[in-house]
């Protein structure tokens, strides 16, 4: 059955680091890739999407994901984290259907 | 456009009382999905309607539970009786479903606390 998969619950950062949240797919073909951010009382909000062609990918907010086919993988990341990048991150994959699986999501926490 | 808007942003009932969350989604979008998020079950997807029909209500809980879309621009979620396990943010989201590649806008979400 298609899956997705954020190893990580809970990431903590200080601001200004880097940071990579990692996202793992399970689908047999090559599916829509989605991240999506949600601020504390927040709807979701699309971060970036990947469909096809050039496998790094650019987003609002200064944030970057990469596809690797090999690893069925779909990371995020961004060089340099803000104060107010705290928040829940959610990976979904879209298949051929009309439906998006999301994955378990991963809380990041910025320390000053 | 306003995008996706639901209403009430905040619900607090009691136990035994019905509960009606609504949505409006994006006009011309011919997909409605309703998802239920709470810290125990993560988000999970409820029910979805496609031009305004019922397509999977696989992820509805109980009988309790019911969603109507009756015309493109509005959807409703009724739960009746209301139970405190039922407490959660409810998220409706609207989609062009595969034709633009399944992006999903979510609304704010309601927030239901059954006491």
């Amino acid at each position: 059955a298609q899956s997705v998969t954020q190893p990580d619950i809970h990431i903590t950062v200080s601001e200004g680091a880097s940071l990579e949240l990692r996202c793992n797919y399970s689908y047999g073909a090559t599916p829509y890739l989605f991240w999506y951010v949600q601020s504390p009382g927040q709807g979701l909000q699309l971060l970036l999407k990947y469909f096809s062609g050039d496998t790094l990918v650019q987003g609002i907010k200064g944030f970057e994901a990469e596809f690797k086919r090999s690893q069925s993988s779909f990371n995020l990341r961004k060089p340099s984290v803000h104060w107010s990048d705290a928040a829940e991150y959610f990976c979904a994959v879209g298949l051929n259907t009309d439906k998006l699986i999301f994955g378990t999501g991963t809380r990041l926490q910025v320390f000053p | 456009d306003a995008g996706v808007i639901q209403s009430p942003r905040h619900e607090v009932t009691e136990m035994g009382q019905e509960v009606t969350l609504r949505c409006k989604p994006i006009s011309g979008h011919d997909y409605l999905f309703w998802y239920r998020q709470t810290m125990m079950r993560g988000l999970e997807l409820l029910i979805y309607f496609n031009n305004n029909v019922p397509i999977d209500d696989s992820g509805m809980p109980e009988d309790r539970f019911s969603a109507k879309m009756p015309n493109a621009s509005f959807s409703t979620l009724k739960i009746q009786p209301s139970e405190p396990r039922d407490s959660a943010v409810y998220f409706c989201a609207s989609s062009e479903g595969l034709k633009a590649k399944n992006i999903q806008y979510f609304g704010a979400g309601t927030r239901l606390s059954v006491l």
